[in-house]
């Protein structure tokens, strides 16, 4: 059973401060990760895709990508209000074809 | 509008009458998948479609079917509904093509609440 976990929330960050928000994969052969966010009531929307090891900076996010410890993070910077949502960690298997989310991160912003 | 419609968005229902929720893409992707979301377990697979005529169980398949006879339609079918498949579910689609942003990256629909009585 390949399996995604999160860190467990809620995680509260001051407005401003950095939020870090980690993952880790069971399945070693997976090639494709990627961070969504969800507000209540709505639907996933894509946050970051990331393939390679390594970080890769998209505005106020950086995902960051270790396949050899199986570990994904995703850090906002400057945390807004607006950030408040569940955070969603999912992973695409080595046949692009089986997708398996992490159970979310509920991220709080305190203004 | 690029977009990933689900009907009905809200459906309450009693154990045993069969329904459908349908689930259309307008943007010619090939991969289309179905979902339910759980409080605590996050969203997990139900099935997924590579192409027309071309299905797979996902990570949750028991109680349900799916067919895909067009390539922008991929219906959601609950034979005989049970209390255990209240939940929230969520049709999504990308172009199918693993590794890259452009084609990997899935585009969900607004959902739809179940409730089984």
């Amino acid at each position: 059973q390949k399996e995604v976990e999160q860190n467990s929330g809620p995680l509260s960050v001051p407005e401003g401060a950095i939020a870090s928000l980690n993952c880790t994969y069971s399945d070693r052969g997976s090639q494709s990760f990627f961070w969504y966010r969800q507000y209540s009531g709505k639907s996933p929307e894509l946050i970051m895709s990331i393939y390679s090891n390594g970080d890769k900076e998209d505005g106020r996010f950086t995902a960051q990508l270790n396949k050899a410890s199986q570990y994904v993070s995703l850090l906002i910077r400057d945390s807004q209000p607006s950030d408040s949502a569940t955070y969603l960690c999912a992973v695409l298997d080595n046949y692009g074809q089986n997708f398996v989310f992490g159970p979310g991160t509920r991220l709080s912003v305190l203004p | 509008e690029a977009q990933v419609t689900q009907n009905p968005r809200y459906l309450i229902t009693v154990t045993g009458k069969k329904l459908t929720v349908t689930c259309s893409q307008n943007m010619n992707h090939e991969y289309m998948s179905w979902y339910r979301q759980d409080p605590g377990l996050g969203l997990r697979q139900i099935y997924y479609s590579m192409n027309v005529e071309v299905t797979d169980k996902g990570d949750v398949p028991e109680g349900y079917k799916v067919s895909r006879k067009e390539k922008r339609n991929f219906p959601l079918i609950l034979e005989s509904p049970s209390p255990n498949q209240t939940s929230l579910y969520f049709c999504a689609s990308s172009w199918g093509e693993q590794g890259m942003e452009s084609t990997d990256t899935q585009y969900f629909g607004p959902g739809t609440r179940l409730t089984v009585l």
